[in-house]
């Protein structure tokens, strides 16, 4: 029952370091996203997938990347990290978009960019 | 655009008090409404759902009822307990891909 899973838990990089965040699902779900989640805001979608070899952006896309080549990883990619990418970021799946299905959470990656 | 609005927190209660907390969104169309939950240290959960006006979601002793002519989903519980205590976070689906949140309240329940 691993369900979605998100590697590493935390991290602390340096301004303008790059790096992936781990996503994968184990469900055989089509829809993927990435939210990342700060105080006071909520959680904004990043970018989401609704299946292999398809991406889009979300609400706050600057500066990441992602890239869907499997159904099974949706990888989140900071190019040149920024202070104000401090955050947690989580990713989350379901079955068939999110028309009244429910989102699976992963949880979460702690990130501190210094 | 699209929005949801959530009461600030934290809401300090003692256990087996009432629990309410307030939703309000801004949306064209008529969206499907949700409250998940997140434990400490956890991901967030769906907690319960509502798809049109006038329904009621319910799961684990909460309820919430979609209201089009307030547009309000608010959040309820008749007694309490210290397990509870948990951010919760109202949301609402937009097109058919996305969930946009509310900013969370966050639940402190005392013995």
């Amino acid at each position: 029952n691993a369900g979605v899973t998100q590697t590493p838990k935390f991290q602390v990089l340096k301004t303008g370091q790059s790096m992936t965040l781990q996503c994968a699902q184990d469900m055989n779900h089509e829809y993927m996203s990435w939210y990342r989640q700060d105080p006071g805001m909520g959680l904004r979608l990043i970018h989401y997938s609704v299946g292999a070899g398809i991406t889009d952006q979300g609400e706050v896309p600057n500066g990441y990347n992602v890239s869907r080549s499997t159904t099974e990883d949706f990888p989140l990619r900071l190019l040149s990290a920024a202070p104000s990418q401090t955050s947690v970021y989580f990713c989350a799946s379901s079955s068939t978009g999110v028309p009244n299905e429910k989102l699976f959470f992963g949880s979460g990656t702690q990130l501190s960019v210094l | 655009g699209d929005s949801v609005t959530q009461m600030e927190g934290p809401v300090t209660l003692s256990e087996e008090a009432f629990l309410t907390i307030n939703c309000t969104y801004t949306a064209t169309g008529y969206p499907s409404l949700f409250w998940y939950v997140q434990y400490p240290g956890e991901g967030l959960q769906l907690l319960l759902k509502a798809t049109k006006a006038d329904d009621k979601g319910s799961n684990k002793g909460f309820e919430a009822t979609y209201r089009k002519e307030t547009t309000s989903f608010h959040l309820e519980k008749g007694s309490v307990q210290v397990s509870d205590s948990a951010v919760y976070f109202c949301a609402l689906k937009v097109g058919d891909n996305k969930l946009i949140f509310g900013a969370g309240t966050r639940l402190a329940v005392h013995p």
